[in-house]
């Protein structure tokens, strides 16, 4: 069975300093991963993607995120927070390459950066 | 471009009363369609999918129930709300096989 566990409910940074949201994942296929981003009451943002390319991916806003097989993780990172990088974040596990076309997209609980001035 | 519509942003019904949110879609045809609810403290949980019109598969049992009467609109119903139906509603779409887009969302709060 998937799953997906994001380790921290809650992060709080200062401003300019690195951001580390971890994400770690059970699949028992080649999974797809992604990281959303959801602001007070809005839909949610895709940042990045991984689907089996390269393990180092680049999203938007300067965020990242590595694909590590052996600890199956996939930690969302970005050198320098900023004031608007406040808002909830989630990982993201799909158990095939496609997308998950039938809808089996499998949902973190979520994890709610603060940044501080 | 494609874009998605979901309507109404925020709404406050009394228990007992029935509900319908609905959602389009615009700039692509025969997309796949999803519902997902986003309980308070917890990750989103998919209701229902839509890969066609008048074609719906239910993920979870519950009260709710969604119809798919054109290509480009999901509608999510119930005929009498509870309690437990307070959440954040999201509409999403995806084209055949890959990525998907999320709607802005309704804030549902049963009273």
């Amino acid at each position: 069975a998937q799953s997906v566990t994001q380790l921290d409910s809650h992060v709080s940074v200062s401003e300019g300093t690195p951001v580390l949201l971890r994400c770690n994942y059970s699949s028992s296929y080649s999974p797809s991963l992604f990281w959303y981003v959801q602001h007070p009451n809005k839909g949610l943002q895709l940042l990045l993607k991984y689907t089996s390319a390269a393990t180092l991916v680049k999203g938007i806003n300067g965020f990242e995120a590595e694909f590590k097989k052996s600890e199956t993780s996939f930690h969302l990172t970005k050198p320098s927070a900023h004031m608007s990088d406040a808002a909830e974040y989630f990982c993201v596990v799909t158990p095939d390459n496609y997308g998950g076309s039938q809808g089996n997209l499998i949902f973190g609980k979520g994890t709610k950066l603060s940044v501080k001035p | 471009s494609q874009t998605i519509h979901q309507w109404p942003a925020t709404l406050v019904q009394p228990v007992g009363s029935p509900l319908s949110l609905e959602c389009t879609v615009e700039g692509t045809s025969n997309p796949n369609l999803y519902w997902y609810r986003q309980a308070a403290g917890r990750g989103l949980q998919l209701l229902f999918y839509s890969v066609g019109i008048g074609q719906i598969s239910s993920e979870v049992p519950q009260n709710l129930s969604a119809s798919r009467p054109q290509d480009r609109q999901f509608i999510l119903s119930s005929k009498k709300l509870l309690l437990s139906d307070s959440g954040f509603y999201l509409c999403a779409w995806s084209p055949q096989g890959y990525g998907y887009t999320f709607g802005s969302g309704t804030r549902l709060t049963v009273v």
